[in-house]
């Protein structure tokens, strides 16, 4: 079956500018992440998604990273202001149930370049 | 809070055994992952482990867990070109009764022809 989709691929914005990354889960999981990766580290936590609301938001860096998943399937996570130091890949994860026993898929993650 | 450590870079020659350590820091974890990253993709989940086991094998895959030191190791057996990638070790976060992981800075996995 399809696996966990993130659109786009790449993006390249200017520092300042807004960008919006979709995620979209394996049908039927309720729960979602959204992870950041640096260049040579491991996977950073953001958010975390239990159905439509952000049931542990401990990870975004600051109030200009939001996240949203309103009909709790696909997810949109949103920077504004985008800052040089925001270059990252941005991997989005969802597994069936969220809870501890439940293991994580992930996609293949958008890489973005702020200029 | 948790950490996980991993050692940055092994080579090993293809048909060796590769043997990637990693040490984690949470004594309430409960399960432990081995993911594998390829370039430019995502993380493609290998294996976990539950925190009862000492050992699980699957295929070509032995995962060891030692509880007491907090070590846990992968082995790949009979290593091809095609296992050259960075295998990332991660704990659940103990302090979540969520799916939310810790992961280690990755291992790069060399294998020399």
């Amino acid at each position: 079956g399809a696996g966990v989709s993130q659109t786009p691929s790449n993006k390249v914005t200017e520092k300042g500018k807004y960008v919006e990354l979709r995620c979209d889960p394996i049908s039927g999981h309720t729960a979602l992440y959204w992870y950041r990766q640096s260049l040579g580290q491991g996977p950073e936590f953001l958010i975390y998604f239990q159905g439509t609301g952000a049931a542990d938001d401990s990870g975004l860096p600051n109030d200009r990273f939001f996240a949203v998943r309103p009909e709790g399937s696909v997810s949109t996570l949103k920077i504004q202001r985008t800052e040089r130091g925001d270059s990252a890949v941005y991997l989005c994860a969802s597994s069936l149930t969220g809870s501890i026993q439940s293991p994580l898929h992930f996609g293949n993650g958008t890489r973005l370049t702020v200029t | 809070g948790e950490d996980v450590e991993q050692s940055l870079f092994l080579s090993v020659r293809e048909g060796d055994s590769s043997v990637i350590n990693c040490t984690y820091t949470d004594s309430s974890s409960t399960y432990l992952y081995w993911y594998k990253q390829e370039p430019g993709a995502g993380l493609q989940l290998l294996t976990y482990i539950f925190s009862n086991m000492d050992m699980k094998q699957d295929q070509r895959l032995t995962v060891l867990l030692n509880k007491k030191d907090k070590h846990l190791s992968l082995r790949i057996a009979d290593t091809q070109t095609g296992d050259s990638a960075i295998y990332f070790c991660a704990e659940k976060d103990g302090s979540s009764n969520t799916g939310k992981l810790i992961f280690g800075q990755g291992t790069t996995l060399q294998v020399k022809p």
